[in-house]
């Protein structure tokens, strides 16, 4: 139980392209995704947080135009990062929770590449 | 803020053998979450083990086992009977009291690459 999917897997594209990434809990429902951000090496760093059908809340220093999320159903939340650079080339890992007290399972993560 | 240390960028352990991960971190909360997390080659992220701070009893999944010290603010990892599918880089995360809504998320630490010699 407990899977968390997440597509693509891997993107490459050029500069100034939007790119969509989704996030779906399959077997249960999800109030609360997460979205990380993975440098080579190094730790997961939240990017924000959101609730379904409310605002994501981003952390400090991650720009909310640059970085649209939507969580539209318990189920599905895409991270879409607009015009996106290639200093925006990173590992982004989505997690879902489906109730407070239960721990974050996390997706298989999308490498995106920017050219 | 919270933090979480992980002392030990690299591990390497005999097959079969023990190995302890070590983390540590800072809270000024008397309740909170702690975990540990793997993190294969595949990349996805897989919870290993978990703790509530407010339970003395370390907690054990068969072959993993914590060591959670509250006082020290110390939460080792232990692994019995390592297996070659248990290389992987492990992170310990620390998650605030359950009750703070929207000061739920989870602080990682830095990594342990741990090396599995056969």
């Amino acid at each position: 139980g407990a899977v968390v999917s997440q597509h693509p897997s891997r993107v490459i594209c050029k500069s100034g392209t939007s790119v969509k990434i989704e996030c779906r809990s399959l077997d249960f429902q999800a109030t609360t995704m997460f979205w990380y951000r993975q440098f080579p090496k190094q730790s997961l760093m939240l990017m924000a947080t959101s609730n379904e059908g409310s605002k994501a809340t981003y952390e400090q220093g991650v720009e909310k135009d640059k970085f649209l999320i939507n969580h539209a159903s318990l189920t599905l939340s895409t991270l879409t990062v607009t015009s996106a650079h290639p200093e925006d080339s990173s590992f982004y890992i989505c997690s879902a929770r489906e109730q407070w007290d239960q721990p974050q399972h996390f997706g298989d993560g999308t490498r995106l590449s920017i050219l | 803020a919270q933090t979480v240390t992980q002392s030990q960028p690299e591990m390497s352990v005999q097959e079969a053998e023990t190995v302890t991960l070590s983390c540590t971190y800072d809270t000024s909360e008397s309740d909170y979450y702690l975990f540990w997390y793997k993190q294969p080659p595949s990349r996805q992220m897989i919870l290993v083990i978990r703790q509530e701070a407010y339970k003395q009893q370390n907690a054990t999944e068969n072959r993993f086992s914590v060591n959670f010290q509250k006082a020290a603010k110390s939460f080792s990892l232990k692994i019995s009977d390592s297996q070659l599918g248990d290389a992987a880089m492990y992170f310990c995360a620390y998650r605030s009291p359950i009750s703070n809504f929207g000061n739920e998320k989870l602080t990682f630490g830095t990594g342990t690459r741990l090396t599995i010699i056969p």
